[in-house]
């Protein structure tokens, strides 16, 4: 009953260092999604994937790339980190059908770029 | 666009006492509305949802929240917290579209600590 699984939970990089966040759902789920959180700030998205093959900017990508590899994983590339990309990253993902589908989140990745 | 404003950044509170935490949204079209809680270390959990229908929802661990169309409001409230309430919760809208998909986009607010003093 795995849901949504991120990988790494931790992670310290050297600003300039690149590094790809990787997210995978077994909910079969169509819809995937990265948010950071920050501080008094929520959680605010930064990509999403409506479906295999589509991917689209949410309020904040300014820095990563995405890439849906297939139905079940989403992942997150930081090109070049900045201390500003410091942060707690989320992947969900929501099933498709209902309109009233909440998200599934996972359990976060915790990055800190110094 | 939508936006979600909510009004408490922190709320303590004594073990057994009411709660209400403050949610107010904007958006120029129909929305979904939701609680998260996000517990130290974890990810986010569904409380509850509105989608339509009675205006006063249900949700888990006892919560409920009430919506208020014409206030744009969606405040959750507890009779009675324990200490395992304590958390960060989060209110969230989701807008849907002319054609009716949303695409399942959230947009959240700012979050509200809430902590359960003994």
């Amino acid at each position: 009953n795995a849901g949504v699984t991120q990988t790494p939970k931790f992670q310290v990089l050297k600003t300039g260092q690149s590094m790809t966040l990787q997210c995978a759902q077994d909910m079969n789920h169509n819809s995937m999604y990265w948010y950071r959180q920050d501080p008094g700030m929520g959680l605010r998205l930064i990509y999403y994937s409506a479906s295999e093959g589509t991917t689209d900017k949410g309020e904040v990508p300014n820095g990563y790339n995405v890439s849906r590899l297939n139905k079940r994983e989403f992942s997150l590339r930081l090109e070049s980190a900045a201390p500003s990309q410091t942060s707690v990253y989320f992947c969900a993902s929501r099933g498709q059908g209902l309109r009233n589908q909440p998200q599934h989140f996972g359990d976060g990745t915790r990055l800190s770029i110094l | 666009a939508q936006s979600v404003t909510q009004l408490d950044s922190q709320v303590p509170v004594f073990e057994e006492a009411p709660v209400e935490l403050r949610c107010n949204y904007s958006s120029s079209v129909s929305v979904y509305l939701f609680w998260y809680v996000q517990y130290p270390n974890q990810g986010l959990q569904l409380l509850l949802k509105y989608l339509s229908g009675s205006t006063l929802v249900k949700g888990i661990n006892g919560f409920e929240a009430e919506f208020n169309k014409s206030q744009t409001s969606f405040h959750l409230r507890k009779p009675s917290v324990h200490i395992s309430d304590t958390a960060e919760y989060f209110c969230a809208v989701r807008a849907l579209n002319a054609g009716g998909t949303s695409y399942g986009k959230l947009t959240f607010g700012q979050g509200t600590i809430l902590t359960v003093h003994p």
